[in-house]
Order: C-alpha cells, then structure tokens, then sequence
C-alpha cells in the first residue's frame, strides 16, 4: 500500500502552547486528507477533511479555531492544536487518499498536554 | 460523526479458532475496509472491497461487501497470537471520506 508519514510520533507540551502535527503522503499525491482523533480503548473519530488549496471542513462539535488544519500541497497536511489543553490530549491520526481510492494512515501522533 | 454498528466489541479465542465480525450502517458506502490496529500504531489496511456482493479473500482473512451496500463481515481462520489487535470496518464515500465501527478488540490465547 501507499505510505503515509506522521510527524511527530508523539508530543508533550505544556498548558497553552501550541503543537503541530504533519501528514505526507510519501509515494503518491493525495487530493483529500483527513485528521481524526482517538481516545483510549475507542474508534476513530472525524475531526476534519481537507482538500489541496481549499478550507478544511470540519466536523460537528470540532472547533476549527483551535485544530487547525492547512493542506498546502498534495502531499502534506499539517494540523494545529492551538492553545492546548490536558483535555486535548489524545491520539490524533491523519489519512490520505485520492477520490477513487482507499486512504491510508499515518502513525499516529500521541500527543499528551502538561 | 456518524459511527457504524460494528460487532463484538470483543473477542477472546483459543488459538487455532475461527473468528467472525461484522458492520452494519443505516446508510449505503461505496466502499468497506477492514484495518488492524495495533496498540499506538496508526490502522493497517486489510482488506478493500468495492462491489456490492463481492467476497475478497486476503490469505486467512476473508471479507464480503453485503448485497445491500450497508454490511459487511470480516472472517479470520486458524487464528494465530499475532492476530491480536483491534479491528476497525470502515465505510467509504465517493471523495473519501470514511466512517468507522466501535471497533472488535480481539484477543487470543495461545
């Protein structure tokens, strides 16, 4: 399968500053990624979708000022956490795909808030 | 988002078992995947099934796209202790976006 990158593997900030978390879709060009969030023990949620050159949309409950997302290029996306809070520690972990295609994952970034 | 109704929630088998998990959703999908997740890994693909009916085999895994486009099931055979990890459905839109099963958090005992 194709490879996505994940960077970094895991973080630990402090109350109130902010972190940022890339995706590369290493071998392929990605048109669409997508960010989700994973807590302990639990499925992966949506947090965001995002296309090359446009605004990411995002979903329900998912506050766009505080995770945001920039997809500059087909190949990378970068995700946010802004002002970060211990409730934001989480696993969070990016997918990339093209429209017709299966996406693939990242690593996962573990990100844990101090 | 919206989840799908994935089942069990967990397993825990002798090895040398079969295992058998499925997804149901109230909506249709182009799509079903099937990931394993190991423990702070990202989800690995399995197996991708793009046709309604169509039954995909991936060496002892097994895998069928429900005729009605909102199930599937997942069959493991001759379970072995590596097959130990979560198992992750998802169901795919046109343009991508995915939505995933609870999860089947299987264990199995040598």
């Amino acid at each position: 399968g194709a490879v996505v990158s994940q960077h970094p593997s895991w973080v630990i900030c402090k109350s109130g500053t902010s972190v940022k978390i890339e995706c590369r879709s290493l071998d392929f060009q990605a048109t669409t990624m997508f960010w989700y969030r994973q807590f302990p023990k639990q499925s992966l949620m949506l947090m965001a979708t995002s296309n090359e050159g446009s605004k990411a949309t995002y979903e329900q409950g998912v506050e766009k000022d505080k995770f945001l997302i920039n997809h500059a290029s087909l190949t990378l996306s970068t995700l946010t956490v802004t002002s970060a809070h211990p409730e934001d520690s989480s696993f969070y972990i990016c997918s990339a795909g093209t429209d017709f295609a299966e996406a693939f994952f990242g690593q996962g970034t573990r990100l844990t808030v101090v | 988002g919206q989840q799908l109704n994935q089942s069990p929630q967990s397993m825990f088998i002798q090895e040398g078992e079969d295992v058998s998990m499925n997804c149901t959703s109230s909506s249709i999908f182009n799509t079903w995947l099937w990931y394993k997740q190991d423990p702070g890994e990202g989800p690995v693909l399995l197996i991708a099934l793009y046709k309604a009916g169509e039954l995909t085999s991936n060496g002892r895994l097994t895998a069928q796209f429900g005729i009605t486009r909102k199930d599937s099931f997942l069959n493991i055979s001759a379970s072995i202790p590596s097959d130990v990890g979560i198992y992750f459905c998802a169901g795919q839109r046109p343009g991508g976006d995915m939505r995933f099963g609870a999860g089947t958090r299987l264990t199995v005992k040598p």
